[in-house]
């Protein structure tokens, strides 16, 4: 079983429509929990960034974190094509060492 | 957020010849950067962890004389590919950790490298 999972997509939305994007994980050692995002041909680019549970916004996106489930979200609100990208979702234990999930290829249509 | 400048963002060589690529941590100390691999419309692959003043440590499969990695400061380390071959064609992100951060790990814009 991997450490992460995530559904790679592709997802294809109207604009303005509301995002959800999710990971699931094993090790319930994990609290460090990250949201990337990745257009192409560039590095990824730290949108969220949740320590232990609970939710973070910030703008149009939410972040959040259920331990207990070891299931993780990112929801974008009136999404836009310039959210056309890859999201990564990233954890760790500690902050030495990071497990990525695969990414989901999201498509806003104008 | 933090910011980590990774250079050269393009780069073509020869088979045979030698390439090297920065990353540096521009606003904060990094005691720990990371180097992976990607191939296209795939996730990360991690290929070493490198810490500054030691040696890295590279995942299984990784080369460590194929690929050299030098952490020497708390802003930079390189990687350098050598003797590069047509298969090492492929795009390299860095990524570092802030030394007195909270677990936040920033990447670099990547390099693309093509071996001719």
């Amino acid at each position: 079983q991997k450490e992460v999972e995530q559904d790679p997509g592709p997802l294809s939305v109207p604009e303005g429509a509301i995002v959800s994007l999710n990971c699931t994980y094993s090790n319930s050692a994990f609290q460090y929990f990250m949201w990337y995002r990745q257009y192409s041909r560039k590095g990824p680019e730290l949108l969220m960034y949740t320590y232990s549970s609970g939710n973070k916004e910030d703008g149009r996106f939410t972040a959040q974190v259920d331990k207990s489930s070891k299931y993780i979200s990112l929801f974008i609100r009136d999404s836009q094509p310039s959210d056309s990208a890859t999201y990564l979702c990233a954890m760790s234990v500690s902050g030495n060492q990071f497990y990525f999930g695969t990414g989901t290829s999201l498509t806003v249509i104008p | 957020g933090a910011v980590v400048s990774q250079h050269p963002s393009w780069v073509i060589c020869k088979s045979g010849t030698s390439v090297k690529i920065e990353c540096r941590s521009l606003d904060f100390q990094a005691t720990t950067m990371f180097w992976y691999r990607q191939f296209p419309k795939q996730s990360l692959m991690l290929m070493a962890t490198s810490n500054e003043g030691s040696k890295a440590t590279y995942e299984q499969g990784v080369e460590k004389d194929k690929f050299l990695i030098n952490h020497a400061s708390l802003t930079l380390s390189t990687l350098t590919v050598t003797s590069a071959h047509p298969e090492d064609s492929s795009f390299y992100i860095c990524s570092a950790r802030e030394a007195q951060g909270n677990g936040e790990l920033f990447f670099g814009e990547g390099s693309r490298l093509t071996v001719l």
